[in-house]
């Protein structure tokens, strides 16, 4: 099993462009997270999935949407990139909501311009 | 709503020495409390966590204690190695509120 994916790793945008991150798993899990990283500041969620079809707003949802239309799939997209949004960005998954064990992908490096 | 702290921020301790991690939380109804470990350029891996019905788990030289009272949950590292030198991130949830909120991480140093 590949677990969770990212992609793609990295990426350089230039202010007001826009993309897409995906992310996939293949554990058949239900939730799924977005986060952020950047130094000092642990992690932050950006938004999540219960399940197939839902999407939810996180600690720091400005600036971004988010679509889960498969259940192995959550994507995270910037309408309009800005320098505040240079960042490491995570998956993750789990089987269930609270007391599970989240499963990160690899990360994706995003360097706004 | 819930706010984790973590301390400290940065950890140097020799080789084979013991290493501790504590974080407070604010939200007296969380009752889950992972611990991440994340390499350098790695992704967060769970390495243990802890239930608000038990105060102290082990998992060979790692182990997590929990102090309801005081909201408080600490990690403790003994012996440590070379592989053991990573950024530590403590986490908390709830039934009600199941995101996981995060420490803003530990970097922990092993000196030779």
């Amino acid at each position: 099993n590949a677990g969770v994916t990212q992609t793609p790793k990295f990426r350089v945008l230039k202010t007001g462009q826009s993309m897409t991150l995906l992310c996939a798993q293949d554990m058949n899990h239900e939730y799924m997270y977005w986060y952020r990283q950047d130094p000092g500041m642990g992690l932050r969620l950006i938004h999540y999935s219960v399940g197939e079809g839902t999407t939810a707003k996180g600690e720091v949802p400005d600036g971004y949407n988010v679509s889960r239309l498969k259940k192995q799939n959550f994507l995270l997209g910037l309408e309009s990139a800005a320098p505040s949004q240079t960042s490491v960005y995570f998956c993750a998954s789990s089987y269930g909501a609270q007391g599970y064990e989240q499963y990160f992908g690899p990360g994706t490096r995003l360097t706004v311009t | 709503g819930e706010n984790v702290e973590q301390h400290p921020s940065t950890l140097s301790v020799q080789e084979g020495d013991s290493a501790v991690i504590k974080c407070t939380y604010s939200d007296s109804a969380s009752n889950y409390f992972p611990w991440y470990k994340q390499e350098l350029g790695k992704r967060p891996q769970l390495i243990i966590d802890i239930r608000s019905n038990v105060g102290e788990k082990k998992d060979q030289r790692i182990a997590v204690t929990l102090n309801k009272t005081a909201k408080h949950f600490s990690l403790h590292i003994t012996e440590t190695q070379p592989e053991d030198s990573a950024v530590y991130f403590c986490a908390a949830s709830s039934y009600s509120n199941y995101q996981l909120i995060w420490g803003a991480g530990t970097k922990l140093i092993i000196k030779p």
